[in-house]
């Protein structure tokens, strides 16, 4: 029973350079989020999706772009890295039935 | 939008003694879901407890127990017996029947002390 499996688990990047995160999700789960994590200010929503093949804007979504081609897996997206998105980033998925599942998180440094 | 809003950075507890976290929150919609997550330093996020807005009952947990106000549109934690392995940030969150985003407060930090 996996629950949410985030990969990488640690990166890092250099300024410029692009990479995707990869969440993936046994439990059949609708809703799938990408949040980032910065000191004092919480977990911050930067996409979120309701379903295969579709995706929304959170809080904070400039810079990221995201795709749910598979109702598993939502993956975070960056072009074109930057220092100001280092971060952790924890993805998680959620059923009305029941609560949401985090995964493990994703400690990303840009220099 | 709805928005989430925990006034506590930090607070400390002695071991066994009762505190009380704060969470305010602020939406129009009438159906929704009220969570508070633990995060202890391994990171790992802990559902601790859950609460539905059409039930007028409070949600217990063993020894973690919510204070739901809704005209207050107050969602306040209460740790009884508080023990070491409490010591984490936690986190109030807020999902509306309506919408599906998630919203989370920036956190209370707490330090559970001999």
């Amino acid at each position: 029973n996996a629950g949410v499996t985030q990969t990488p688990k640690f990166r890092v990047l250099k300024t410029g350079q692009s990479m995707t995160l990869l969440c993936a999700q046994d439990m059949n789960h609708e809703y799938m989020y990408w949040y980032r994590q910065d000191p004092g200010m919480g977990l911050r929503l930067i996409h979120y999706s309701v379903g295969e093949g579709t995706t929304a804007k959170g809080e904070v979504p400039d810079g990221y772009n995201v795709s749910r081609l598979k109702k598993q897996n939502f993956l975070l997206g960056l072009e074109s890295a930057a220092p100001s998105q280092t971060s952790v980033y924890f993805c998680a998925s959620y059923s009305r039935r029941t609560e949401a599942f985090f995964g493990q998180g994703t400690r990303l440094t840009v220099v | 939008a709805q928005t989430v809003t925990q006034s506590q950075p930090e607070m400390s507890v002695q071991e066994a003694e009762t505190v009380t976290l704060s969470c305010t929150y602020d939406t129009s919609e009438n159906n929704y879901y009220l969570f508070w997550y633990k995060q202890p330093p391994s990171r790992q996020m802990i559902l601790v407890i859950r609460q539905e807005a059409y039930k007028q009952q409070n949600a217990t947990e063993n020894r973690f127990s919510v204070n739901f106000q809704k005209a207050a549109k107050s969602f306040s934690l209460k740790i009884s017996d508080s023990q070491l392995g409490d010591t984490a940030m936690y986190f109030c969150a807020f999902l509306a029947g309506t919408a599906s985003k998630l919203t989370f407060g920036t956190g209370t930090r707490l330090q559970v002390t001999l």
